[in-house]
């Protein structure tokens, strides 16, 4: 069964609009952290952001956002604000005690941010 | 810190070479991953290793080989490279096991054709 999920194939957003980006998961293990990485065309993987399972709060870095919904089992990632250096692939990925020391990672949205 | 590092950047392989890509990594960390990257796939975990003189399978295994040479390098080991092996290869690390967040950082990665 596949445990990430990333419905969007591409999205299109114009610069200094909002978008999200949407990342479903499954597991039945109560503790569990969800990452989010870019890759840009030059192909390096940059880690974003990071929410725990029993984190209060939604994470935030700069731009970056996590709309945590615990019972919906998502985890979309919101950039603010697009630049035109937000152009990559997005990547959401999770670790679960199934997985205790490894990543699993969706398929991944291609994000084209337009002047 | 040059943080994690990979070699070669490029390699193209006949059928039935072999050839041993590298990782490195300057940050401590105990937990070190190697993944492939394959068009429309994301990326799937080959082998990690957990700590110094551990490795385990990842969901990738088949046609590879993995040492855990010191706590810094870590490398992958193709004995007969195939045509199906053309890939991206990325070498990733992260702290301890009994950190919460475990972010894994992320090698610049190997270009692998085989022929």
């Amino acid at each position: 069964a596949q445990k990430i999920t990333q419905t969007q194939p591409g999205m299109f957003v114009q610069e200094k609009e909002a978008v999200t980006l949407d990342c479903t998961y499954d597991t039945s293990d109560p503790s569990y952290g969800l990452f989010w990485y870019k890759q840009p065309s030059s192909g390096e993987m940059i880690f974003l952001i990071y929410q725990g399972s029993y984190d209060q709060q939604n994470a935030t870095e700069g731009r970056y956002s996590l709309n945590f919904q615990k019972a919906r089992k998502s985890a979309n990632l919101v950039i603010s604000a697009s630049q035109l250096g937000d152009s990559a692939m997005y990547f959401c990925a999770m670790r679960d005690g199934a997985g205790y020391s490894t990543l699993t990672f969706g398929k991944g949205t291609m994000l084209l941010v337009s002047p | 810190n040059a943080g994690v590092t990979q070699t070669p950047k490029f390699q193209v392989l006949k059928t039935g070479q072999s050839m041993t890509l590298q990782c490195a990594q300057d940050m401590n960390h105990n937990s070190m991953y190697w993944y492939r990257q394959d068009p429309g796939m994301g990326l799937r975990l080959i082998y990690y290793s957990a700590s110094e003189g551990t490795t385990d399978k990842g969901e990738v295994p088949n046609g590879y080989n993995v040492s855990r040479l010191n706590k810094r390098e870590f490398s992958l080991r193709l004995e007969s490279a195939a045509p199906s092996q053309t890939s991206v290869y990325f070498c990733a690390s992260s702290e301890s096991n009994r950190s919460p967040k475990r972010t894994q950082y992320f090698g610049p990665g190997t270009r692998l054709t085989v022929l």
